[in-house]
């Protein structure tokens, strides 16, 4: 079936980096735009960004403009999002999406969720 | 960027209520609004996209309306299972936000 598999459970420190993979399964990689939303706990949900696994053209929110990176392997069918310079306010769940371009382009498949925590 | 403003940020309702949700966007955003219902501990899940058309699989008493600045989510019908946080979210460029979300909580 269609899904998102992200990878687990991070704990870093102040000014560290992450890097949190997002695995696609069950349709055609390069067809759908990946989009990375975060919600920290008890709030709401917070777009980051995306990235077009064919192109490898991504678009960011301006909060994260010079902190966050967006990649992929296509041959593993992976996308991944690194955000840089870590402080306790990026503490949160970090979900990956995808997106149709055409037709629905809004976000149909959802990754389970990695949680983020950072902490000294 | 385009903000986007629900109402109410909580919502006490009953089973088998009719009830309501609004979303308010800062500039026209035609139809290209989509609505997410989240449960605890779960990704959101889509309902609703361009405003008005029902993802396959949600329930038919979910529906959409809208265009331009005003968009409404009703459910027809309150089931138990409804019971959680709705979003809605603009997609009319490629800043994609949300809503700041509604939770829909028992009366």
């Amino acid at each position: 079936q269609v899904q998102l598999v992200q990878s687990g459970a991070e704990v870093k420190e102040p000014g560290a980096s992450v890097k949190v993979s997002c695995k696609a399964s069950g349709y055609t990689f390069t067809s759908f735009d990946i989009n990375w939303v975060r919600q920290a706990t008890g709030q709401g949900l917070e777009w980051m960004g995306w990235m077009n696994p064919n192109s490898g053209n991504t678009g960011f929110a301006d909060k994260f403009q010079g902190r966050i990176t967006m990649t992929r392997n296509t041959s593993i069918s992976t996308a991944y999002m690194e955000l840089s310079s870590l402080r306790s306010e990026d503490t949160a769940v970090y979900y990956c999406a995808r997106r149709e371009v055409r037709g629905k382009r809004a976000f149909d498949i959802w990754g389970q969720g990695s949680m983020v925590t950072v902490s000294s | 960027d385009i903000q986007m403003t629900q109402s109410p940020s909580t919502l006490f309702a009953s089973v088998g209520d009719r009830v309501t949700i609004t979303c308010r966007a800062s500039q026209s955003i035609s139809s290209w609004l989509a609505w997410y219902q989240q449960k605890p501990g779960k990704a959101p899940n889509l309902l609703i996209y361009k405003a008005s058309t029902l993802e396959g699989g949600v329930p038919s008493r979910f529906s959409g309306s809208g265009s331009g600045t005003e968009f409404t989510l009703t459910i027809s019908s309150l089931q138990p299972d409804d019971f959680a946080t709705y979003y809605c979210q603009q997609y009319h460029s490629y800043w994609y936000t949300f809503g700041q979300g509604t939770k829909l909580e028992i009366k």
